[in-house]
């Protein structure tokens, strides 16, 4: 079965804190996603991974595609940071679609 | 990076309109069109994918008369909810991936939603 899991579910810190969000899935993938969606619902593309790591600011993606696992990581995290981050996968099986995580709720405390 | 945007942002409707929403690439051109329902403090559920010129393809459950996409070209789709009931309220977001191109291959883009309030 197709299945994402993210944790944790809620996390909130302390401004300058280093975060980490954590994504695993059941079985292979040929993309995985990273977003965000700010209150008032937009959602941002933060990565695309296939492999790898990818860093953006003080955003940095990683995937380890034997261990079905991906973390999202924010440095010297801000109260702007705050958001719902999404971990979305395409599973190789299941054409064109995203699997959606359930999303971690962030929150960081000036 | 490539944009995605949608009209209107939010709209209110009386039980029984009909309201359309616009879904456009701004600086891509779009093959695949997805159309995402998200319920408060919920995950984004697909309600469709749309290919340009073809029928979209519904998710088990979503009903095809009610939920009209029209994906006439590779930069616009459309979402027209049709008979409006307050249960149709809802986030509304669509995302459009690019084959090839100038970004890279696959990626999707996703709109900054609609809201919708049927009173």
């Amino acid at each position: 079965k197709n299945e994402v899991e993210q944790s944790p579910q809620n996390l909130t810190a302390q401004e300058g804190e280093f975060i980490t969000i954590n994504c695993s899935y059941s079985v292979g993938i040929s993309a995985l996603h990273w977003l965000q969606q700010h209150p008032g619902g937009g959602i941002v593309s933060l990565f695309m991974l296939s492999s790898g790591k990818k860093k953006h600011g003080r955003l940095i993606a990683t995937i380890n595609i034997q261990e079905k696992h991906s973390s999202l990581h924010i440095t010297a995290s801000h109260p702007r940071d705050s958001a719902v981050y999404i971990c979305a996968v395409r599973f190789r099986s299941g054409n064109e679609k995203l699997t959606f995580g359930t999303g971690t709720r962030l929150t960081i405390i000036p | 990076g490539a944009v995605v945007s949608q009209h209107p942002s939010w709209v209110i409707c009386k039980s029984g309109t009909s309201v359309k929403i616009e879904c456009r690439s701004l600086d891509f051109q779009a093959t695949t069109m997805f159309w995402y329902r998200q319920f408060p403090k919920q995950s984004l559920m697909l309600m469709a994918t749309s290919n340009e010129g073809s029928k979209a393809t519904y998710e088990q459950g979503v009903e095809k008369d009610k939920f009209l996409i029209n994906h006439a070209s590779l930069t616009l789709s459309t979402l027209t909810v049709t008979s409006a009931h307050p249960e149709d309220s809802s986030f509304y977001i669509c995302s459009a991936r690019e084959a090839g191109g100038a970004f890279s291959a696959y990626e999707q883009y996703f709109g900054p939603g609609t809201r919708l309030t049927v009173t």
